[in-house]
């Protein structure tokens, strides 16, 4: 199933280092996500955009942007990268103006920064 | 903002038993309570949700119970098997926000 695609699937850089990550949804959906899962597990939420337009911008460092060149595709690129960036990041998807609240995930990036 | 609990953070069971994840959350504005699966390597997939105006919504072997009053809701899981371990995620949104608030996690374990 691919309908939540990312690439790439794992990412090993040394710090300093500018990455990106790319995300790509076929289902539709007006609104995607990035999350971050750290070491521990715990899934936090980065940013989220509805029809190509910011709408969650968490705490987060400013040497990551996101961009959303159309609804289907959401990057996220990472400046400078530092040891504590290394975690698994994971696209999602929803279609929220139908008032549908599911999200699907994409298979995740793992990220390793060495 | 949100803050999602979840509890117990392990869980070990014997195949066949029932398994409870417990989770609270903090806004009562939330109205949407989703829980995730994720086996070791994989994406988080959605197992069951649950909307603010439902009590309770089975699904098969998994079930889940919400409370507003006392801003909980628990997935119960029965006759529970082998495939069912994997760490199961609880989360809630609210209505002024779109993404999800997720807790800790638990990490399942079926015992054959």
């Amino acid at each position: 199933d691919t309908a939540v695609s990312q690439t790439p699937k794992y990412l090993v850089t040394q710090m300093g280092n500018d990455k990106s990550i790319k995300c790509e949804q076929n289902l539709g959906h007006d609104t995607m996500y990035w999350y971050k899962q750290d070491s521990k597990k715990f899934l936090k939420i980065m940013f989220s955009y509805n029809n190509k337009e910011l709408i969650i911008n968490e705490t987060v460092p400013n040497r990551f942007s996101p961009k959303s060149p159309d609804k289907a595709h959401l990057n996220l690129h990472i400046n400078s990268l530092e040891l504590g960036d290394s975690a698994v990041y994971f696209c999602a998807s929803s279609w929220a103006s139908g008032g549908a609240d599911t999200q699907y995930f994409g298979p995740g990036t793992r990220l390793t920064v060495l | 903002g949100e803050n999602v609990e979840q509890h117990p953070s392990t869980l070990s069971v014997q195949e066949g038993d029932s398994a409870v994840i417990k989770c609270t959350y903090s806004d009562s504005a939330s109205n949407y309570f989703p829980w995730y699966k994720q086996e070791l390597g994989k994406r988080p997939q959605l197992i069951i949700d649950i909307r603010s105006n439902v009590g309770e919504k089975k699904d098969q072997r998994i079930a889940v119970t919400l409370n507003k009053t006392a801003k909980h809701f628990s997935l119960h899981i029965t006759e529970t098997q082998p495939e069912d371990s994997a760490v199961y995620f609880c989360a809630a949104r609210d209505t002024g926000r779109r993404a999800l608030t997720f807790g800790s996690g638990t990490r399942l374990q079926v015992q054959p």
